[in-house]
């Protein structure tokens, strides 16, 4: 099974400023990786897929770049809508595996 | 709009069994692979199984392998989680969630809670 691992745990950031997520596979997942958002009481969102392909609907201000193990999300510009929990997904191999999750919270 | 309601969670005995459904609108389900996918506060996200558009390919995760089978009923556009010898690990919040174009999920359910106590 492909662990997923990513960091920081609890980013503070400041609105308005950048926020980069970190995610990082056990063995190379290519560009099979997503991204998610969850607020609280709420499913998961799907933010990024194919590790840079942003989803229907998901503001430019959100950005993903990697392959093989190494994966970045990167919220340019925080608004106060994006604090929230971010995951991270591989799909390149069964069994599919998330990351524990980034909380991001308010500086 | 696509919309994915489940139902069935409850408060069950370990040992006991559930049966989860997934009610989908507003895309084509017959040719829509779907997931369950379960969350814990301690565990996080844990896909737990899946199921071709067709019916005719199932998959698991080894923690419910033997224990959970997927169906769906695509004349109903219902998907289901038969769920048997439940144990207080599988107490989740279970969401049904359908694929992209791989295996990446862009619609999920509002979740149902399953509760495994006596």
């Amino acid at each position: 099974e492909i662990v997923m691992t990513q960091s920081p745990a609890t980013p503070s950031v400041s609105p308005g400023e950048r926020a980069t997520l970190s995610c990082r596979a056990s063995q190379s997942v290519s560009s099979n990786l997503a991204w998610y958002q969850q607020k609280p009481g709420q499913a998961p969102r799907l933010l990024i897929y194919g590790a840079s392909t942003r989803a229907t609907g998901i503001p430019a201000r959100f950005s993903g770049s990697g392959s093989g193990t190494e994966f970045t999300l990167t919220i340019s510009s925080l608004q106060s809508e994006d604090f929230a929990v971010y995951y991270c997904q591989q799909y390149n191999n069964w069994p599919q595996t998330f990351g524990q999750g980034t909380k991001v919270e308010i500086k | 709009e696509v919309q994915l309601v489940e139902s069935g969670g409850d408060l069950v005995q370990p040992g006991g069994s559930l049966r989860l459904s997934c009610a989908a609108s507003g895309f084509t389900f017959t040719t829509s692979a779907m997931s369950w996918v379960r969350q814990t506060p301690g565990k996080g996200l844990e896909w737990v199984s899946a199921i071709s558009g067709s019916g005719g390919s199932t998959y698991y995760a080894d923690t419910v392998k033997g224990r959970f089978t997927i169906s769906r009923d695509n004349s109903k556009n219902t998907l289901y989680l038969h769920m048997n010898s439940l144990r207080a690990e599988d107490t989740a919040v279970y969401y049904c969630a359908k694929w992209g174009t791989a295996g990446w999920y862009n619609s999920w359910g509002q979740g149902t809670l399953v509760t495994v106590s006596s």
